[in-house]
C-alpha cells in the first residue's frame, strides 16, 4: 500500500515562532487532506489539498503532487496550535481508503 | 451544521464482553467511515460506507467486527468478543462523497481490562 511519512515527528515552537512541517508519500494521489488532533482528541480538517496551495488565517499547505510531498506552515504559533498534526492522502484508482501518517506533535510554549 | 455524532465517549469493559458503538453523521453526507486510532498512531480505516452499502472493509476483523448502516444515516460498529489489543479510540467519519473532505465525530475512547 501507499507509504506516508511526516516529518518531524515531534516539534516544540516558542508563541510567535514560524514552523513547517512535510509529509511524503510513495505513489500518486488523488486527495490529500492535513488534519489537526487537539490535546482532547478532536481530529479537526484543515485543508483538503490534492495540489496547490491554500491559505486559512495563520495556516497554509502546499502540495506538489508530482514530487509527491506536502508542507503544511503555521506562522505566529500560539499554545492552542499545540497536538498532532497528520497528513492524510487518498489513492484513487477505485480505492478511496485515507491512509494517515504518524503525525507530528508539536507543542507550543509560552 | 451539526457535526458527526458519536456515543458513548468512553467505555470501559472486560476482555471477551461485546460493546457497540453508534455514529450519525452530518445530514447530507453519504458517506460513512469507521476509523480505529491506537495511542500514538494515525487513524486505520476500517470500514468505509456509501449510503447503506459497504465500500471498503478490507482492514476490518470480520471474525469479531461487525459494522452496518441500515437507512443509509445512522451506524453502529460493534466488537464482540473484544480483545486486549482493541483498545482503542473509535472515530466516526462523513463526507458528502467519496472524494469530498472528512469531518470526524469526537470519538469512542475503549478501554479493555
Amino acid at each position: 500500500g501507499i507509504q506516508v511519512e511526516q516529518s518531524p515527528p515531534d516539534l516544540i515552537l516558542q508563541e510567535g515562532a514560524n514552523s513547517t512541517l512535510r509529509c511524503n508519500f510513495s505513489d500518486s494521489v488523488n486527495n490529500l487532506q492535513w488534519f489537526h488532533q487537539n490535546p482532547w482528541g478532536q481530529l479537526i480538517n484543515l485543508f483538503y489539498i490534492p495540489s496547490g496551495t491554500k491559505q486559512n488565517g495563520r495556516l497554509s499547505a502546499t502540495t506538489v503532487a508530482t514530487e509527491r510531498y506536502s508542507l503544511l506552515y503555521i506562522s505566529s504559533s500560539q499554545t492552542t496550535d499545540s497536538g498532532v498534526y497528520f497528513c492524510a492522502v487518498e489513492r484513487g484508482a477505485g480505492s478511496y481508503q485515507l491512509t494517515f501518517g504518524k503525525g507530528t506533535k508539536l507543542s507550543v510554549i509560552p | 451544521e451539526a457535526g458527526v455524532a458519536q456515543s458513548p465517549r468512553y467505555k470501559i469493559i472486560e476482555k471477551r464482553q461485546s460493546v457497540a458503538f453508534w455514529c450519525n453523521p452530518i445530514s447530507g453526507h453519504a458517506t460513512l467511515y469507521w476509523y480505529q486510532q491506537i495511542l500514538g498512531q494515525g487513524p486505520k480505516l476500517l470500514i468505509q460506507f456509501q449510503n447503506n452499502g459497504v465500500v471498503d472493509d478490507s482492514q476490518l476483523p470480520k471474525d469479531r467486527f461487525s459494522a452496518e448502516r441500515l437507512k443509509g444515516v445512522d451506524s453502529t460498529l460493534k466488537i464482540q468478543p473484544a480483545k486486549l489489543e482493541d483498545s482503542a479510540v473509535y472515530l466516526c467519519a462523513s463526507s458528502q462523497g467519496a472524494t469530498q473532505p472528512q469531518h470526524f465525530g469526537d470519538g469512542t475512547r475503549l478501554s479493555i481490562l
